[in-house]
This record gives C-alpha cells, structure tokens and sequence, in this order.
C-alpha cells in the first residue's frame, strides 16, 4: 500500500463550486505541505503543516485553505474554485526528526475547474 | 532568495548510453540540501538522490550519481546506462538545513526522454 494517498485522484469541477482535496498518509511523519504543478513552473507551495495545531501559508496560498485533522490527514480546499486552479495537486510528507527532512510525495490529484 | 535554475527543457539520451541534466542554485545559506526528484507519466514524485552541502563526497544512487560543485552551486544529476524507465521529468530541488527553513525550491524541470 502506497505511503501517501490522495483522493480524489482526478477531479473536474465548476467555477464557484467548493471544493476538497484530501491527504492520508501512514509514514508517522509530523509535516504535511500541499504543493501545485503547473506546466513550465514547477511545484510551489500552498500550505504546510509541522503537526496538528501549526499551519501555515505558503507561497500561493490565496484562494485555498487547510484542515489538519489528524497527523496523518491534511486536506486543501477550494472555498470558490476558479478556471486558474486547474493544475495538478500534490500532497507531500516529511519527518522533522531527520536531517534532510527529505519530502515525500502522493500521486497527485489532476484538478479540472470549468 | 533562494533560486533553482533548470536551463535544459528537454534533453534526449539513447537506451544503454550516458546522460547528464544540469541544475544550478543560488544561496547565500552554507548548509543545506540538494535533491532530484523524478515524476514518470504516472506523476508520482520520486526521490531519485539527495545530497548534503556538507558532505564533500558526491552521491550515488546504483545508476544515478550527482556532481555536485558547492563553489559554483551546481548540481548535475548524471544517469548510466539509461534505461527506457528512466524517461520522465526530471526536477532538482534545493532547501536551507536551518530550522524553520523547510520551504523546498524546485526548479522548473527537464524531460528525458530516452531512445531505443
């Protein structure tokens, strides 16, 4: 089973609906980021969370926003989805007890907002 | 701030042969960590490699291995003998060791696409 799931794994939606997209994971790690990939920009930041009661802004954060329910699930919604959201999603894992906090990544889901 | 440069879009290797992608980084930061994710038409993100700023000694991963040149802040992923498997993006990812730093900086990416 994989480490990192995310559901849904693809989603198309319309514009001003609400929206979630939801992280589980089962590594034990204490930090969670939401990350958006769009063609030709790499991954950027939206959210990230260091445990359950630290949540913070990322780089592209406006229009989005977070729920830390347990250590192992994080979720990112869409309050009023927009066409410019269309972009592919990742939730990642890190443990802050290793040096490298290496980042550990979920399948992804593809977001569509007509 | 920190910056990750990716100047190859796309580069192509022939099956069995020897590739090289390129990745600088700009920091004013003297510890930090280095990384090369891998993301297959599958778009799972996979760790390729990582590598300490400290550690002078470059690192290898069976077929993938870095050169990494702290001084001129590059850090190119080298891949032997590729395999039709190894054809995916390719991006490097820098992050400051320093706590509180956690903010990974990826760089924009480079599509290997591998010929038979």
């Amino acid at each position: 089973d994989a480490d990192v799931t995310q559901t849904p794994r693809n989603r198309i939606t319309k514009t001003g609906k609400r929206i979630m997209l939801e992280c589980s994971q089962t590594k034990g790690h204490d930090r969670m980021y939401w990350y958006r990939q769009d063609p030709g920009l790499g991954l950027r930041l939206i959210y990230y969370s260091f445990d359950v009661k630290d949540i913070n802004k990322g780089e592209i954060s406006d229009g989005y926003s977070v729920s830390r329910q347990a250590q192992a699930k994080f979720s990112l919604s869409l309050e009023s989805a927009i066409p410019n959201q269309t972009a592919l999603y990742f939730c990642a894992t890190s443990d802050s007890g290793r040096g490298t906090d290496t980042q550990y990544f979920g399948p992804g889901t593809r977001l569509t907002v007509l | 701030a920190q910056t990750v440069t990716q100047s190859q879009p796309e580069m192509s290797v022939q099956e069995a042969e020897t590739v090289t992608l390129s990745c600088t980084y700009d920091t004013s930061e003297s510890d930090y960590y280095l990384f090369w994710y891998k993301q297959p038409p599958s778009r799972q993100m996979i760790l390729v490699i990582r590598q300490e700023a400290y550690k002078q000694q470059n690192a290898t991963e069976n077929r993938f291995s870095v050169n990494f040149q702290k001084a001129a802040k590059s850090f190119s992923l080298k891949i032997s003998d590729s395999q039709l498997g190894d054809a995916a993006m390719y991006f490097c990812a820098y992050r400051a060791s320093r706590g509180g730093t956690y903010k990974y900086i990826f760089g924009t990416g480079t599509r290997l696409k591998v010929l038979a």
